[in-house]
């Protein structure tokens, strides 16, 4: 029972241009979305989040798209870095501030940017 | 930066064997969380810890499974008699609130063999 859905295991970008990470849900109950990093042997390392009040959130070179009628949100990285490559986590959150917060994840996307 | 803490990095044990992995959460933080990736797979929530209690935990964390705080610093889960298919990485989480500044240690990898 894939709640958090990743369907592509790999992606390969030229340096510069865009990379474009997706991820689709089928818990309509989810209200927090979230983008993680991960490089061999360590842990995930949060890269930005979005509250499903919202359609889009920005920070520098990552952007997240919310379509919750679609149920999918998308990761773009722009210009996309050498140093960007890595296995990229979709997760999201039934549970609003205050409560436990336990997180769903995708299986990932590993993002490879190429000089 | 604060950082979670995790150790060891690496455990190796015997099949039937307990182990106790060892975390250090943001001194802050209320919410602690345990999560596991075997290899190749997802990661996956284990469980969840608030107010020295058991908040949440999922079908993975049978009765083989324990978590404690023993001195209000570190975290611990205790895995009593491994099984092989407990090999994984071993993630332990901290945040201030919920889902919200979600920090994760670097992991310790189990392998039972």
């Amino acid at each position: 029972d894939q709640q958090v859905k990743q369907n592509s295991p790999s992606l390969s970008v030229q340096e510069g241009r865009i990379s474009i990470l997706n991820c689709d849900y089928t818990n309509s109950m989810f209200d927090y979305f979230l983008w993680y990093k991960k490089y061999p042997a360590e842990g995930p390392t949060f890269l930005i989040s979005i509250s499903s009040i919202k359609d889009k959130n920005e920070d520098g070179r990552f952007t997240v798209f919310l379509n919750k009628s679609a149920k999918h949100l998308s990761l773009h990285i722009v210009p996309s870095q050498p140093g960007d490559s890595a296995v990229y986590f979709c997760a999201a959150s039934g549970k609003d501030g205050g409560s436990q917060g336990n997180l769903i994840f995708g299986k990932g996307t590993k993002l490879s940017v190429k000089p | 930066e604060p950082e979670v803490t995790q150790t060891p990095s690496h455990q190796v044990t015997q099949m039937g064997q307990e182990v106790i992995l060892r975390c250090v959460p943001i001194s802050n933080h209320l919410y602690f969380y345990w999560y596991r990736q075997i290899l190749g797979q997802k990661v996956e929530f284990l469980v969840s810890f608030y107010n020295n209690e058991i908040s949440e935990k999922s079908e993975i964390f049978d009765d083989q499974f324990s978590v404690e705080r023993p001195d209000g610093s570190n975290f611990t889960l205790k895995i009593r008699s491994t099984k092989l298919e407990d090999s994984a990485m071993y993630f332990c989480a901290s945040s201030p609130t919920g889902p919200y500044g979600y920090t994760f240690g670097s992991g310790t990898r189990l392998t039972v063999v």
